[in-house]
């Protein structure tokens, strides 16, 4: 199948800091890539949809000033987390789809995020 | 509007047990029905999906999922699991005309005991 990477897998940071997270898709164009949050024990949110070269489309509830999203090239998405706070901490997943549409997403490892 | 409900949260079975994993979905359209692993601090892997044809879906390690369609389920099944099984499962769902957007349960946490 195909591969999604995300870097980096663990960052800790201190509060008020900004922090960027990648995923990149590393065999295949991600036309499409999302964002999605999962805190201890629950399942995961999603947090935005990104289209390469378009501006991300977000989901009720999350700030787009805080969860800065860019998706300006076919195999980049990154996630910038901009004035980290400690309830900003969990475990964020990103997923990508091709251009070809065969039903399936394509999940990176996570990154974990700790804000002292 | 779609969601998605696993109804149990945890699962204990003992080694080389059978287990079924339970998810019910609503949805006004048709749609795609996945079921994805997640070991701990990992991202998600693909067991199996459902998008058409035969209701009864073979997947990796062993397991399968029967789409019931007028009961709106989508079970996930392993006649004998090993201890590495132990993992957290999560079952999807994605309307087939529209885009690639997925909606999870809350999902269950399969607990493997030797």
């Amino acid at each position: 199948g195909a591969v999604v990477s995300q870097h980096p897998s663990r960052v800790i940071c201190k509060s008020g800091t900004s922090v960027k997270i990648e995923c990149r898709s590393l065999d295949f164009q991600a036309t499409t890539m999302f964002w999605y949050r999962q805190f201890p024990k629950q399942s995961l949110m999603l947090m935005a949809t990104s289209n390469e070269g378009s501006k991300a489309t977000y989901e009720q509830g999350v700030e787009k000033d805080k969860f800065l999203i860019n998706h300006a090239s076919l195999t980049l998405s990154t996630l910038t987390v901009t004035s980290a706070h400690p309830e900003d901490s969990s475990f964020y997943i990103c997923s990508a789809t091709g251009t070809v549409n065969t039903g399936e997403l394509f999940f990176g490892e996570g990154s974990r995020l700790t804000v002292l | 509007a779609q969601s998605v409900t696993q109804l149990d949260s945890q699962v204990p079975v003992f080694e080389e047990a059978p287990v079924e994993l339970r998810c019910n979905y609503s949805s006004s359209v048709s749609v795609y029905l996945f079921w994805y692993v997640q070991y701990p601090n990992q991202g998600l892997q693909l067991l199996l999906k459902y998008l058409s044809g035969s209701t009864l879906v073979k997947g990796i390690n062993g397991f399968e999922a029967e789409f019931n369609k007028s009961q709106t389920s989508f079970h996930l099944r392993k006649p004998s699991v090993h201890i590495s099984d132990t993992a957290e499962y999560f079952c999807a769902v994605r309307k087939n005309n529209a885009g690639n957007m997925l909606t999870f349960g809350g999902g269950t946490r399969l607990m493997v005991k030797p």
